[in-house]
């Protein structure tokens, strides 16, 4: 089944340490998303990749970055994570084109930070 | 900016009840309008879009522009209608579709 893949599923690392979730489609999207899902909050858009085309949202900290090297592949990188970055972080692709209009959503990193 | 604001974080009816899972946008364009829905251990998927107009596992929603809403609703409800319920507005960024989530409401429809 073509999907989107999230690696690993549950990740835990502690306070200021580096931490690399992964992401992969198999859907050959233009378009890939990371949002952040804080508990009982709904999902925040942090940045998104059309084809190589990076686009941050204004108010993501600088702290989290990401790195697509090629179509399927897409990573987000927690340079120095806080307490605060604990979270659930969903990867999602869509098509890209203006008549598409569904995100379609790995089922997502559960990220620990002690 | 825009906004998506669900008021109901739990809601809980009967089976066979209708049930109405409330959301208010606030937007300064032409709205787009999606309902996604999460059922437990399974990713967040589509439910269904305003501008198709379709009905999908019994689930309508119109949207109000005049009451800047955009309802869910089911006549009967059942149980495996039980999950975590996401309204989201829809804007470009250059070619790219970005969506605003609501904060969603848990339904449980009880037996």
């Amino acid at each position: 089944d073509a999907m989107v893949i999230q690696n690993p599923r549950y990740q835990v690392t502690q306070f200021g340490k580096p931490v690399t979730l992964s992401c992969s489609q198999t859907l050959n999207h233009n378009v890939m998303y990371w949002y952040q899902q804080k508990s009982s909050q709904a999902p925040k858009l942090l940045f998104h990749y059309y084809d190589k085309d990076f686009n941050n949202e204004a108010d993501t900290p600088d702290n989290f970055q990401s790195r697509r090297p090629n179509t399927s592949f897409c990573f987000l990188d927690i340079r120095s994570p806080g307490l605060g970055d604990a979270a659930m972080y969903l990867c999602a692709t869509s098509r890209g084109d203006r008549v598409s209009y569904e995100q379609y959503f790995g089922p997502g990193t559960r990220l620990t930070v002690t | 900016a825009q906004r998506v604001t669900q008021p109901e974080k739990l809601l809980s009816v009967f089976k066979g009840a209708p049930v109405e899972l409330k959301c208010n946008y606030s937007y300064s364009g032409s709205p787009e309008l999606f309902w996604y829905v999460q059922y437990s251990r399974q990713r967040l998927q589509l439910l269904l879009r305003h501008i198709s107009r379709e009905s999908i596992k019994g689930f309508t929603a119109d949207l109000n522009k005049g009451e800047t809403s955009f309802h869910l609703k089911k006549p009967f409800a059942q149980e495996e209608d039980s999950a975590m319920y996401y309204c989201a507005l829809s804007k470009f960024s250059g070619s790219a579709r970005q969506l605003t989530f609501g904060s969603g409401t848990q339904l449980t429809v009880l037996p």
